[in-house]
């Protein structure tokens, strides 16, 4: 398995806080991504790094921001969590963006907005 | 907008039967599709991937069959087992995008009865 962790792996948090969720690799790849998984829509994009300090959103980022200050971690943050945004999340992490390079997953975090 | 549309969003077959998952894309841009695999309480895995300059790609039971013109592809799960219970997710890349940037479908449930 590729050397991914995330933490934690459930949350259940409340309305309006703050929530930070971590992935850390110790692959070095260059690429880091945060997905969503809900049902009925399979696997979100929510932001990407392509290198330390380097971020960027993809499809459903409203709401979440991201920091990559060290190649092998890249944290997720929910400034004022909702109830929209209970979901499972993963991180995963590829060593180049271009096709037939395998992005592999995280175990994943559960997080419950009450 | 969905720009990968899977179908069915669940299946069940017999063991040693055939299992089909049928996936299309809109954007003629995507030149590669990956099949993951996704066990529960587990992150996605990548199981086989196509690019589009070939019709059919052969991994020992699965399968992707693609049709460029039609703009689908679909996974086949041959003699299907037990242990192939799992939900199924096809993807297409940019790879021209340079930002590894996976467009999901929205997945599969597969069950394969003894």
């Amino acid at each position: 398995d590729a050397g991914i962790t995330q933490s934690p792996r459930h949350k259940v948090t409340e309305t309006g806080t703050p929530v930070t969720l971590r992935c850390h690799q110790t692959e070095n790849h260059r690429y880091m991504y945060w997905y969503r998984q809900d049902p009925g829509h399979g696997l979100r994009l929510i932001h990407y790094s392509y290198g330390v300090k380097d971020t960027d959103k993809g499809e459903v980022s409203d709401g979440y921001s991201v920091s990559r200050s060290k190649t092998e971690d890249f944290l997720l943050t929910l400034e004022s969590a909702t109830s929209s945004q209970t979901s499972v999340y993963f991180c995963a992490i590829s060593e180049s963006a271009a096709g037939g390079n395998e992005q592999y997953f995280g175990p994943g975090t559960r997080l419950t907005v009450t | 907008q969905q720009q990968v549309k899977q179908s069915p969003q669940s299946l069940i077959v017999q063991k040693g039967g055939i299992s089909i998952i049928n996936c299309a894309y809109e954007n003629t841009a995507f030149d590669y599709f990956p099949w993951y695999q996704q066990f529960p309480g587990k992150g996605p895995a990548l199981l086989i991937a196509i690019r589009p300059d070939v019709s059919e790609k052969k991994e020992g039971r699965f399968t992707i069959s693609f049709n460029k013109s039609a703009k689908q592809f679909s996974l086949h799960i041959m003699d299907s087992q037990p242990g192939d219970s799992a939900t199924y997710f096809c993807a297409a890349l940019k790879s021209g995008s340079n930002t590894g940037k996976l467009i999901f479908g929205q997945g599969t449930t597969l069950q394969v009865k003894p």
